[in-house]
């Protein structure tokens, strides 16, 4: 059964840089066909796509993050990752990583992750 | 981007009841839309892709309708554990965007 699990530290400084690593069991993330996103969800607010990679390395962004957004992956790991610059308290959220693919819905979620920009 | 529009955002309901969530797309996509619950605390859960087709596991008192920019959510008989908030998803193109989600709560 496929599974996702985040990791990475729950408090960046504003200014620095966000870096989310997500844990894949029970799929090769290079499986033909499959892709994985990140999601976020501001305390209190709705959910916010980010961005996902292909099984190609492919990527697409979320528009206005596209300048501080980098997504990636590493086979050898089984994981990928997200890249998040110059943050401010605006990108404070609950941070998920999920399986989708071309036009698919995103099938599977982790349980998330908080993180808190603050000084 | 397009843009994702649900109503109500909110609603109030008794345990049994029929309710409805609608979403609008800002320009035609097809049948790629999608539902998912969230309840507090927890991760989104995936409920219809594809406009209509009933995720597994998912009750079948929950449908979904429509095509091009408008659609809908239906729950046939409110139960304890629909009370939760629930949004849409267009997975049309590259840039997949949700709606602000509709919470429902008990009346």
């Amino acid at each position: 059964q496929l599974q996702l699990q985040e990791s990475g530290p729950g408090l960046v400084k504003p200014s620095e840089t966000l870096s989310l690593t997500c844990d894949v069991s029970g799929a090769s993330i290079s499986t033909t066909s499959y892709s994985w996103a990140w999601i976020r969800q501001p305390p209190g607010k709705g959910l916010e796509w980010i961005g996902c990679i292909f099984y190609s390395g492919t990527t697409f962004y979320r528009s206005p993050l596209k300048s501080r957004v980098t997504i990636s992956m590493d086979t050898s790991k089984n994981q990928f990752s997200l890249r998040l610059t110059s943050v401010t308290a605006a990108d404070t959220a609950i941070y998920y990583c999920a399986k989708t693919g071309s036009g698919e819905p995103l099938w599977i979620w982790s349980r998330g992750t908080m993180v808190t920009v603050s000084s | 981007d397009i843009q994702m529009t649900q109503s109500p955002s909110s609603l109030s309901a008794f345990v049994g009841d029929r309710v409805s969530i609608t979403c609008r797309a800002s320009q035609s996509i097809g049948n790629s839309l999608n539902w998912y619950q969230q309840n507090p605390g927890t991760a989104p859960k995936l409920l219809i892709y594809g406009a209509s087709n009933l995720q597994s596991g998912v009750p079948s008192r929950f449908s979904g309708s429509g095509s091009g920019t408008d659609f809908t959510l239906t729950i046939s008989s409110l139960q304890p554990d629909d009370f939760a908030t629930y949004y849409c998803q267009q997975s049309y193109d590259a840039s997949w965007t949700f709606g602000q989600g509709t919470e429902v709560e008990i009346k």
